[in-house]
C-alpha cells in the first residue's frame, strides 16, 4: 500500500541528547514537510522540501535539523538546543506544493 | 495566505447533518478552501477543497459563499467516526504564500450518540 510511515511512535528523548524521527515515503512525492503539534493546538511548520537535496526552514526551525538525500526520505533531528522538545511530530507529503498533503501517523516525543 | 476562523467546539446527533462554518473574510482571488481533519493522535486527512464552486465528494459537501467570505463544510450523515477536530485553511497556488499549510486550532466536532 502507498503511504508515508513515521517511526517511531513513541521516542523519549534525555537531556542534551539529538534524536532522529523517521519519515519515509512510497507516493513519488516531490514535496515533504515536517510539523509539530502541542497538546489543543494547530501544526506548526518546521521544516520542509521541494526537491531532493534541498529544504527551507518553516516557522520553527530553531533546534531542528533535517536532510533530504532521497526522494523518499525525510528525517528530522531534534536537536538538544530543542529545549521544549516534548510534542506530536507529523510527518506529510505532496506530489508538488500546490496540492493536498498525505500525512504520517506521528511521532510522540517525550523527554525523560 | 489569508487566516480563517472556526468555533473552537460542536456537537451534532449521530445520524444528522453536520455543518461546520468557516470565516476567511480577507481571502484573495486566487485562494483555495481546504478541509481536513484529525481524530486525535493521528495525523490529518484531507476531506475537500474548493474556489467559488461548491464541492461534493464521497467524504462532505463543501458551500462556499458568493463573495467567498464564509465557507461551510457538511457531513450529511455524521457518525461517532467523525468525532475529530476540523481544520479550515486558505491557501493560494504556486506564487504566492509561504509552502505547506497553515493549521489554526480548528473545530473540535463531537458527535452524540
Amino acid at each position: 500500500d502507498g503511504g508515508i510511515t513515521q517511526s517511531p511512535k513513541y521516542l523519549f528523548r534525555k537531556e542534551g541528547q539529538n534524536v532522529t524521527l523517521s519519515c519515509e515515503q512510497n507516493l513519488n512525492h516531490d514535496a515533504m514537510y515536517w510539523y509539530r503539534q502541542d497538546p489543543g493546538q494547530g501544526l506548526r511548520l518546521i521544516y520542509y522540501s521541494q526537491i531532493v537535496n534541498d529544504f527551507q526552514k518553516g516557522d520553527i526551525a530553531e533546534g531542528y535539523s533535517v536532510s533530504r538525500e532521497k526522494k523518499e526520505s525525510f528525517p528530522l533531528t531534534v536537536t538538544s538546543a530543542q529545549k521544549n522538545p516534548t510534542a506530536f511530530y507529523l510527518c506529510a507529503s505532496s506530489a508538488d506544493r500546490d496540492e493536498k498533503l498525505f500525512f504520517g501517523s506521528g511521532t510522540q516525543l517525550s523527554v525523560l | 495566505d489569508a487566516k480563517t476562523t472556526q468555533p473552537p467546539s460542536m456537537d451534532c446527533a449521530e445520524g444528522r447533518a453536520a455543518n461546520l462554518p468557516c470565516n476567511h473574510s480577507t481571502i484573495s482571488g486566487n485562494e483555495y478552501v481546504y478541509w481536513y481533519r484529525q481524530i486525535h493522535s493521528q495525523g490529518p486527512q484531507y476531506i475537500i477543497h474548493g474556489l467559488k464552486n461548491n464541492e461534493t465528494n464521497e467524504m462532505a459537501s463543501l458551500i462556499i459563499t458568493e463573495d467567498r467570505k464564509s465557507s461551510t463544510l457538511i457531513l450529511p450523515h455524521a457518525t461517532l467516526r467523525d468525532t475529530a477536530v476540523y481544520y479550515c485553511i486558505v491557501r493560494g497556488y504556486s506564487g504566492g504564500g509561504a509552502d505547506g499549510l497553515t493549521f489554526g486550532k480548528g473545530t473540535h466536532l463531537i458527535i452524540q450518540p
